[in-house]
Order: C-alpha cells, then sequence, then structure tokens
C-alpha cells in the first residue's frame, strides 16, 4: 500500500514570497491533515479535511496561509507572503474516515526555509 | 484542551524495557489517548491507542490508570533503532484541531 506523498521534500524562499505544498493521501482516505511542525516541538494541527470539506481551521493563521482539498483527494497548503517564523516542517497525514480511533498515516513532510 | 507533560529525553542500554509516562490531568471523557514514535526527517508513526487500562501490540504496551490522567508506554527490550521521539497525544480525532494536541515528545536514546 502506498502511502502519503508530499512534495516538495524541501523549499527555500526569501521573507514575503510565496509557497505551497502538495500531499496525495492514501487512496480511500477521507480524512486529511495538514501539521506544522517548527524544530523541537511537537506537531501542531493546521486543518482538517473530511473529503473536500473543511471540519476544522481554527489553527490556521489564515491572513497568510490557504488549504484547499478539491475533489476530496488531493491537497495543497499555500503561504502567502512567508514570514521568517514559517519555517518549518510541514505534514500532510491522512486517516480513513477522521473517528476516535483512526489512525493518522504521516507523510515525509516538506523542509520549508524562510530567509 | 487536554494538553499532556512528558519527559524531555530519556536514555536506556539496549535489551532493557523502557516506561514513558505521560501526563493529561485534563483529559475529557471522549479523548483516547495515542502514542506516536517519529524519527528524524520522517513524519510521526503510530505506534498504540487505548481508552482505559492495558493495551498491548506487537510492538509496545499502554498502561493508563482508573483515573486516565496519566498514561505509560511500556516498549519490551530495546534496541538502537528504537532511538527516536515518542509523542503522547490526547484527543477525539472526530471533533478537530482545537481537540488535537501532540505534547512536547520524549528523545530516547538506546545505548549499545
Amino acid at each position: 500500500e502506498a502511502g502519503v506523498a508530499q512534495s516538495p521534500r524541501y523549499k527555500i524562499i526569501e521573507k514575503r514570497q510565496s509557497v505551497a505544498f502538495w500531499c496525495n493521501p492514501i487512496s480511500g482516505h477521507a480524512t486529511l491533515y495538514w501539521y506544522q511542525q517548527i524544530l523541537g516541538q511537537g506537531p501542531k494541527l493546521l486543518i482538517q479535511f473530511q473529503n473536500n470539506g473543511v471540519v476544522d481551521d481554527s489553527q490556521l493563521p489564515k491572513d497568510r496561509f490557504s488549504a484547499e482539498r478539491l475533489k476530496g483527494v488531493d491537497s495543497t497548503l499555500k503561504i502567502q507572503p512567508a514570514k521568517l517564523e514559517d519555517s518549518a516542517v510541514y505534514l500532510c497525514a491522512s486517516s480513513l474516515v477522521g473517528t476516535t480511533t483512526d489512525t493518522q498515516y504521516f507523510g515525509p513532510g516538506t523542509r520549508l526555509t524562510v530567509l | 484542551l487536554a494538553k499532556t507533560t512528558q519527559p524531555i529525553s530519556m536514555d536506556s542500554y539496549e535489551g532493557q524495557e523502557v516506561n514513558i509516562t505521560c501526563s493529561h490531568n485534563n483529559i475529557a471523557t471522549n479523548d483516547y489517548i495515542t502514542w506516536y514514535q517519529q524519527f528524524p526527517s520522517q513524519g510521526p508513526r503510530f505506534i498504540i491507542q487505548g481508552y482505559k487500562t492495558k493495551v498491548t501490540n506487537e510492538v509496545a504496551s499502554l498502561f493508563i490508570p482508573a483515573d486516565r490522567k496519566s498514561s505509560t508506554l511500556s516498549l519490551p527490550r530495546v534496541s538502537l533503532s528504537d532511538t527516536a521521539v515518542y509523542y503522547c497525544l490526547v484527543g477525539d480525532l472526530g471533533t478537530g484541531a482545537n481537540n488535537l494536541f501532540f505534547g512536547t515528545g520524549t528523545r530516547l536514546t538506546v545505548i549499545p
């Protein structure tokens, strides 16, 4: 079974530039999550999708971050404009149905460096 | 919001049993306790999940006392490949971002 795919693996940009990350979840998984993991910290959930609808985006900085999951499969997370404090690893995860006991499967992440 | 507290780091020799305890004093009735393992440059990987008492799978055991205010992940006979960061996660996955919180993680180092 193929895992969660993310691209790119690494990205370096200057502050105020824009960047986009792509995620392809495990086939058949209805729930998709985006996390931000700053060096030395645990992952912080930014947004959760159920199919192509948003379950919760209360921790997403909406003035600069946006995410979409068209057709309920792939998802894109965008930052515009980037700030220095956005330097982090952005992890995508998916789960089958998103219930309490559902296991999340994580991708390898995209490491973003903002200069 | 059920925040968690874990030791920052632990060292263990190969072949020993390792117990990592997580405190979650404000755990809610519907919350489950899940442990993840993370290697450098990889996403977290599910280890085990439980609600109460004891859960065991092929890689670990999870002990949860009756009050559920803490939990202990037990790794039997650790090897060098178990060196990683272990996260305790408490929450109800069905209710979204406000109720999902990874702890600070415990960095386990297995010594030959």
